[in-house]
């Protein structure tokens, strides 16, 4: 079992509505974080977060460190939206991230 | 605004060649990292550095060495190319171990 597990793996969403896009984990950490990759590879960081909520624009990452779940929210999507995004933890030992395989999501217009 | 810039994005090598991945950063970042990233397996780390001339081996160091010179800089070394080594290549640096970390844009790496 992988110890970061991300749902749904595939997300199509028609332009304007709400996404959620989920995540466990299995060890301790010491934050989580929300990355984003759009086609041509290229990884942007979206959120670090170790506790609550944080907001950017549409979007809304939270974290209950309690059941080592975070969600990742967009509010009235877009196609620009379309992109692979990826949940990574850091380890509350070591000095690595773990990563989630990533969620394709698409945005219809 | 801050930078990580991968030499190539895109490289085409032969089986046995010897392959540099070259990274460099330009934040004073102490932990540099070297991922790949495959379809269905997500990134994997290789090697990272957390300073120079330092280096730790990742989940899957195999077949890869990693040079760190200089604090900007982080090599990925392939020393003989194989098939199975063609794949999404990325280089990430944070300032500290545990905090956000910043990616190149890619290497897509063709071995032939």
């Amino acid at each position: 079992k992988n110890e970061v597990e991300q749902s749904p793996q595939n997300l199509t969403a028609q332009e304007g509505e709400f996404i959620t896009i989920n995540c466990s984990y299995s060890v301790g950490i010491s934050a989580l974080h929300w990355l984003q990759q759009h086609p041509g590879g290229g990884i942007v960081s979206l959120f670090m977060l170790s506790s609550g909520k944080k907001k950017h624009g549409r979007l809304i990452a939270t974290i209950n460190i309690q059941e080592k779940h975070s969600s990742l929210h967009i509010t009235a999507s877009h196609p620009r939206d379309s992109a692979v995004y990826i949940c990574a933890v850091s380890r509350a030992s070591g000095s690595r991230l773990t990563f989630g395989e990533g969620t394709q999501l698409t945005v219809n217009p | 605004d801050v930078k990580v810039t991968q030499s190539s994005r895109y490289l085409v090598k032969r089986t046995g060649e010897k392959v540099f991945l070259e990274c460099v950063q330009d934040m004073d970042h102490e932990n540099m990292f070297w991922y790949r990233q495959d379809p269905g397996l997500g990134l994997r780390l290789i090697y990272f550095s957390y300073d120079v001339k330092m280096k730790e081996k990742g989940d899957i160091p195999e077949g890869y060495s990693v040079s760190r010179e200089k604090k900007e800089r982080f090599s990925l070394i392939l020393e003989s190319a194989s098939t199975n080594q063609t794949s999404m290549y990325l280089c990430a640096s944070s300032p500290i171990a545990w905090a956000e970390a910043f990616f190149g844009q890619g290497t897509r790496l063709t071995v032939v």
